[in-house]
């Protein structure tokens, strides 16, 4: 199973883009890339997922290198909401396509005025 | 759409004493799961289903049990509790095997 690697913390300053790396570089062929984000004590909230693919939706973009084994996510306008652990996690290939997610520990991102 | 739906939110038990968290999703979901989540600390996977009738173990299985009679729920069974699993618990369903997870407000125990 592909394990993933994450910087513990990082600051950003509110109105700028927040750019989140993640390592994973045993991730197999046919592994998304998922990101989600836990506020606080609250469940964690789904951010987007990707393949191969650049992807973008309306809280973020997910930049996957070329080779897969690492990838950026980015909030292009952080603001004080955007506070929270993000994980990153490579969806887990099992039989059956189960599609579990391991979580890690996450970066906290702390949003700053 | 109540999305899922997790009771008791807060729970207290002394060891050894045994009780069963609620989850429940009105989105048709064939996959379900339960994580848990201890200070500090990211969720860890306890159990899974692909839908009625399939279970399978996750990273920390020991001291729970689960059961999926019915596509809408998967209670969590603590048959007898101990301290170490003073936790929050989150409840989660996806639709399809890649879809985003869908995760209830938690449930917070704690075993004296």
């Amino acid at each position: 199973d592909a394990k993933t690697t994450q910087p513990p913390s990082m600051d950003c300053a509110e109105g700028r883009a927040a750019n989140l790396p993640c390592n994973h570089s045993t991730i197999s062929g046919n592994e998304y890339v998922y990101w989600y984000r836990q506020i606080h004590s609250q469940g964690p909230q789904y951010i987007i997922h990707g393949l191969k693919n650049n992807e973008t939706n309306e809280m973020a973009s997910l930049i996957i290198t070329e080779d897969r084994k690492s990838s950026t996510l980015i909030l292009p306008h952080a603001t004080l909401r955007d506070t929270a652990v993000y994980y990153c996690i490579v969806r887990v290939a099992a039989s059956g396509n189960t599609g579990k997610l391991i979580f890690g520990q996450g970066t906290t991102l702390q949003v700053k005025p | 759409n109540a999305g899922v739906t997790q009771t008791p939110k807060f729970q207290v038990l002394k060891t050894g004493q045994s009780m069963t968290l609620q989850c429940a999703q009105d989105m048709n979901h064939e996959y379900m799961s339960w994580y848990r989540q201890d200070p500090g600390m990211g969720l860890r996977l306890i159990h899974y289903s692909v839908g009625a009738g399939i279970t399978d173990q996750g990273e920390v299985p020991n001291g729970y049990n689960v059961s999926r009679s019915t596509t809408e729920d998967f209670p969590l069974r603590l048959l007898s509790a101990a301290p170490s699993q003073t936790s929050v618990y989150f409840c989660a369903s996806r639709e399809g095997a890649t879809g985003e997870l869908f995760f209830g407000e938690g449930s917070r125990l704690t075993v004296l």
